[in-house]
């Protein structure tokens, strides 16, 4: 059964950098049919697509974080990355990991498997 | 952006009821869209992909239809356990978005 954790500081202090790391276990972060994703959820609120990587380092970012936003992946570790730079309350949230999976059938992309989620908060 | 609109935002029902969510694409998705489960506290858990297929595992009663811009998650038969939040998610073009969520209270 695949298994995704997130780690990292609970705390993190404005205008400097938030970090996160995926550890997958259960499979390979190699294998050629899966992105690995981070999806964020701020307290109360709904649901915000971060950004994918392909285990060759392949990025797909949300063009309203991209500028702040940089993931990547440690193949030998089976492990992914987040950092956000300059954080702001803004950024305080519930950070997700995610597996994105495709259906060859169906042609459909979605999340199949998630982290727990760890919250980050954004204060002095 | 690809807009994607939920309604209604909240819902009350009892168990046993059929009940009906809908989501509104700001554009023609064709049939990728997701429909996630959020228990509270909890991560997002999958139920339906490609507008109509489900997940292993996830019980009959949830269903998927629609496309283009369009789409319904029905729940057939309310039980205890489908007390949740439920988002959709457009997988047609980058960035994903997710809908602003439905809350399915106990009435």
């Amino acid at each position: 059964q695949l298994h995704l954790q997130e780690s990292g500081p609970g705390l993190v202090k404005p205008s400097e950098t938030l970090s996160l790391t995926c550890t997958v276990s259960g499979g390979s972060i190699s294998s050629n049919n899966y992105y690995w994703g981070w999806i964020r959820q701020p307290p109360g609120k709904g649901l915000e697509w971060i950004g994918n990587i392909y285990y060759s380092g392949t990025t797909y970012y949300n063009p309203s974080l991209k500028s702040r936003v940089t993931i990547s992946v440690d193949t030998s570790k089976n492990q992914f990355s987040l950092k956000v730079y300059s954080v702001t309350a803004a950024d305080t949230a519930v950070y997700y990991c995610a597996r994105r999976d495709y259906d060859s059938l169906t042609r459909a992309y979605f999340f199949d498997y998630w982290g727990q989620g760890t919250l980050v908060t954004v204060s002095s | 952006d690809i807009q994607m609109t939920q309604s209604p935002s909240s819902l009350s029902a009892s168990v046993g009821d059929r009940v009906t969510i809908t989501c509104r694409a700001s554009q023609s998705i064709s049939s990728y869209l997701n429909w996630y489960q959020q228990q509270p506290g909890k991560a997002p858990k999958l139920l339906i992909y490609g507008a109509s297929t489900l997940q292993s595992g996830v019980p009959s009663r949830f269903s998927g239809s629609g496309s283009g811009t369009d789409f319904t998650l029905t729940i057939s038969s309310l039980q205890p356990e489908d007390f949740a939040t439920y988002y959709c998610q457009q997988s047609y073009d980058t960035p994903r978005t997710f809908g602003q969520g439905t809350k399915l209270e106990i009435k």
